[in-house]
């Protein structure tokens, strides 16, 4: 069965450091993969997305993500954190178009 | 340009009664996806409608069930509740069934006591 895994349930980083959250999938194909952040109370909101191409992508609030299919992974990553960037952060994968499969989610804690 | 649109926000309901939450999608958008999501758990699909009917289903049982109106919005119904069913309930809407063109409301809170 497809799956997402997010191996860390909760970092914590200091405002200004560099961060990577881990994301692995389990599925046949190469899925579209997708980094979402939820703010407490809050919807999601698109991170970024790949589908093909340039395994490395680029998305909104500074953040990137690296697709690397030998690993079945796909980890975001963002140079310099801010303390508004602290939410709960999910991996997702995207299955024929009509359903996406989400992590359990990465709590991200920032430090002054 | 409004996103999505859930009501109610939050709802406390009993055991054994059932619920009614809508969504109403973004403008341009005319597909609605359900997700449910449990306390410190990702979302999980629920369905997804389409052209007003129901496309495809996740691993829920049959209380759970939904409308598409013409208007594109839409409907989830949940029969029977079950303390388990307290959660986050998030709606998608999307143009066509492209799942990459998600938009997510903030949810509506249900609580079964």
């Amino acid at each position: 069965a497809q799956s997402v895994t997010q191996p860390d349930i909760h970092i914590t980083v200091s405002e200004g450091a560099s961060l990577e959250l881990r994301c692995n999938y389990s599925y046949g194909a190469t899925p579209y993969l997708f980094w979402y952040v939820q703010s407490p109370g809050q919807g999601l909101q698109l991170l970024l997305k790949y589908f093909s191409g340039d395994t490395l992508v680029q998305g909104i609030k500074g953040f990137e993500a690296e697709f690397k299919r030998s690993q079945s992974s796909f980890n975001l990553r963002k140079p310099s954190v801010h303390w508004s960037d602290a939410a709960e952060y999910f991996c997702a994968v995207g299955l024929n178009t009509d359903k996406l499969i989400f992590g359990t989610g990465t709590r991200l804690q920032v430090f002054p | 340009d409004a996103g999505v649109t859930q009501s109610p926000t939050h709802l406390i309901k009993t055991r054994g009664q059932q619920v009614t939450l809508r969504c109403s999608p973004k403008s341009g958008h005319d597909t609605v996806s359900w997700y449910q999501q449990a306390l410190g758990q990702g979302p999980q699909f629920i369905f997804q409608y389409y052209e007003e009917e129901e496309r495809q289903r996740g691993n829920f049982p049959d209380r759970f069930s939904g409308h598409q109106y013409p208007n594109y919005s839409s409907e989830l119904n949940v029969n029977a509740l079950l303390l388990g069913d307290s959660a986050l309930y998030l709606c998608a809407s999307s143009f066509g069934r492209e799942s990459y063109g998600y938009t997510f409301g903030s949810g509506t809170r249900l609580t079964v006591v």
